[in-house]
């Protein structure tokens, strides 16, 4: 029944190594976005898709890299990690119209040390 | 670019009144939303306003001026489970952006 779920919840790693994370919703949502929360709690955008295509990309390292297999997926890989990655990463999903209202997975909680 | 601000924080009593400010800058702005977020929980969508005027959902409002580029979330009869972040964010063009969240801490 979960509407958008996202694995791992926990992710402990060392810097420099490459790690994925992956997203599924059951929706039916057209969009599907990746949000990076620091620990002062900003939610930040990162990437959006629409129906496979990229159309938002927010000056994101290239060592992050989106990938969406089909509409119901969206795929976060990192590569080369470093601290500053440290952060709990949200993937979302939304239909357009009557207006975009996201739902939220539980979150992934990457820490790098 | 774009720009939301909320206050940091804000405290209140329990069966109380509350009202969170959000004023925005931002080109091609469709509509303000507002999330809440408990701690170790995911944001989850509370209300959109596209056009002006307040939008009523059980104890939970929101108001929008477009023309001040302002809105609010107001919390009617504050329980102890509002305790949570709330968040204002601008839908602008395919993008919504989130302000940096408002604590809400509510005293029994």
């Amino acid at each position: 029944d979960t509407a958008v779920s996202q694995t791992p919840k926990y992710l402990v790693t060392q810097m420099g190594n490459d790690k994925s994370i992956k997203c599924e919703q059951n929706l039916g949502h057209d969009t599907m976005y990746w949000y990076k929360q620091d620990s002062k709690k900003f939610l930040k955008i990162m990437f959006s898709y629409n129906n496979k295509e990229l159309i938002i990309n927010e000056t994101v390292p290239n060592r992050f890299s989106p990938k969406s297999p089909d509409k119901a997926h969206l795929n976060l890989h990192i590569n080369s990690l470093e601290l500053g990655d440290s952060a709990v990463y949200f993937c979302a999903s939304s239909r357009r119209t009557p207006h975009p209202s996201l739902h939220f997975g539980n979150g992934t909680r990457l820490t790098v040390t | 670019g774009q720009s939301l601000e909320q206050p940091s924080e804000v405290t209140a009593v329990e069966g109380a009144i509350v009202q969170i400010n959000c004023t925005y800058q931002t080109s091609g702005f469709y509509g303000l939303s507002w999330y809440q977020q408990h701690d170790g929980g995911a944001p989850t969508f509370l209300s959109y306003n596209g056009l002006d005027g307040l939008e009523e959902t059980g104890r939970f409002s929101s108001f929008l001026s477009r023309s001040d580029s302002y809105g609010y979330l107001l919390l009617q009869e504050l329980q102890m489970k509002d305790s949570a972040s709330y968040f204002c964010a601008v839908q602008r063009d395919d993008k919504i952006i989130f302000g940096k969240g408002t604590r809400l801490h509510i005293l029994p």
